[in-house]
């Protein structure tokens, strides 16, 4: 059984530049998540599906962030044009009901 | 709203002594209360969940964390501290109906002393 898995682990982009997180949730979890976490804090909920259908978004989540997931599967995480302040650790869950998520390993973004 | 308070951002034991990492949780509806463990560079993992029944939940590494509704606390322990129990540890908290919900600490860094 594999677990939630994220790409890149790590970007570094100049500012003002677009990036796109992938996350594959594992099979049949039908809820993924997104969280932001900065160093020294715990994660911060950005948003929220349920299949194919996002349910709930954070008020952190600028309008510089898009979240998909086409299909009920896989989900990408957009962020345009980039600020200094978008770095952070990007994380990607997922949950099969009601109690604990599963987390995956986390991108790492570094805006210069 | 929920919101879990965890006191102490940073904890240091010697290896071998007790482990106890503090977190009290604000909820208007009975919660569903979590410890997760992050090491450095790597995303969370569940250690224990309370959902219902038995107060005293056990986890994975030896660690157990108790309910208690009258103090509203999910204190996370560990009898003997081992060396590879050092990472950051998250108490989180989320309603029973919707756990897109969940709210997380600020984080307790657990040092472990040889």
């Amino acid at each position: 059984d594999t677990g939630v898995s994220q790409d890149p682990r790590h970007k570094i982009t100049k500012r003002g530049q677009n990036v796109t997180f992938r996350c594959d949730p594992i099979s049949e979890h039908n809820r993924l998540y997104w969280y932001r976490q900065t160093l020294g804090q715990g994660p911060e909920f950005l948003t929220y599906f349920q299949n194919e259908a996002q349910l709930e978004k954070s008020r952190l989540l600028s309008d510089r962030f898009s979240a998909e997931r086409p299909k009920g599967s896989f989900s990408t995480l957009e962020i345009q044009r980039t600020e200094q302040g978008d770095s952070a650790m990007y994380l990607c869950a997922s949950s099969p009901g009601q109690t604990e998520i599963y987390f995956g390993e986390g991108s790492w973004l570094t805006v210069v | 709203a929920q919101s879990v308070t965890q006191l102490g951002s940073h904890v240091s034991v010697s290896e071998g002594a007790l482990v106890l990492l503090r977190c009290n949780y604000s909820s208007s509806v009975p919660p569903y209360l979590f410890w997760y463990v992050q090491y450095p560079n790597q995303g969370l993992q569940l250690l224990l969940k309370y959902t219902t029944g038995a107060t005293l939940v056990k986890g994975i590494n030896g660690f157990e964390a108790e309910f208690k509704k009258s103090e509203t606390s999910f204190h996370l322990t560990k009898p003997s501290a081992h060396m590879s129990d050092a990472a950051e540890y998250f108490c989180a908290v989320s309603d029973r109906v919707n756990n897109n919900d969940m709210r997380f600490g600020a984080g307790t860094r657990l040092t472990v002393k040889p």
